[in-house]
């Protein structure tokens, strides 16, 4: 398994601000990813974050929405810009230690409320 | 792609009573099956999980089967304790591609 850990763990965030999630794992990690659970939704998958070249992202997320880095094999930060009410949501890190395993790990991911 | 279901959303059960939920899948070519459970403060942790080459495990309190043939796979909690109050999530996998989750349950065991 992996330890993930997320920063912050929760904000309250003012209307057309950004905040810049951030993702560190104890391990270096074939892949990372970041979903999305919306109140009372399931998790949704934003983009697969790609060490050293640009995420891919999901239909319906946009790179200048939820810009995505992804310096090294255990960091990654996720940035929501420009945040209406509508963003209110649990982001969420996960990582797949090996391609051919299949399990996905998750941090606790970051509880985010927009006003 | 892949659609899953799950149900119920929601379920209580008494303490020591078994509880059951169960996910539907669509895509026949998918053959890994988590299941996490989702606590405050805690995040997503996988449970257990099977491959599409197993009909059944079991780790302790905790079984999952799968029934390819109808595209179907269930969670199994036997003498529920009031600490396995959680959401729990199944998901669907090609191993290698992502991952589609269902819905949730949000399991409440009463003492």
């Amino acid at each position: 398994s992996a330890v993930i850990s997320q920063k912050p763990s929760r904000d309250i965030c003012q209307r057309g601000t950004s905040l810049t999630i951030q993702c560190q794992v104890d391990s270096q990690v074939t892949m990372m990813f970041w979903y999305r659970q919306q109140p009372g939704q399931s998790l949704t998958l934003i983009a697969t974050a790609n060490q050293g070249s640009e995420a891919t992202y999901e239909s319906g997320f946009v790179i200048d929405k939820f810009p995505i880095s992804r310096p090294n094999l255990t960091f990654s930060t996720l940035t929501v810009s420009n945040m209406s009410p509508e963003d209110s949501s649990i982001y969420l890190c996960s990582v797949r230690i090996w391609l051919n395993t299949g399990e996905l790990f998750f941090g606790e991911g970051s509880r985010l409320t927009v006003l | 792609g892949e659609n899953v279901e799950q149900h119920p959303s929601t379920l209580s059960v008494q303490e020591g009573d078994s509880a059951v939920i169960k996910c539907t899948y669509s895509d026949s070519a998918s053959n890994y099956f988590p299941w996490y459970k989702q606590e405050l403060g805690k995040g997503s942790q996988l449970i257990i999980d099977i491959r599409s080459n197993v009909g059944e495990k079991k780790d302790q309190r905790i079984a999952v089967t799968l029934n390819k043939t109808a595209k179907h796979f269930s969670l199994h909690i036997t003498e529920t304790q009031p600490e396995d109050s959680a959401v729990y999530f199944c998901a669907a996998s090609i191993t290698g591609n992502q991952f589609y989750f269902g819905t949730g349950t949000s399991l409440t065991v009463i003492p």
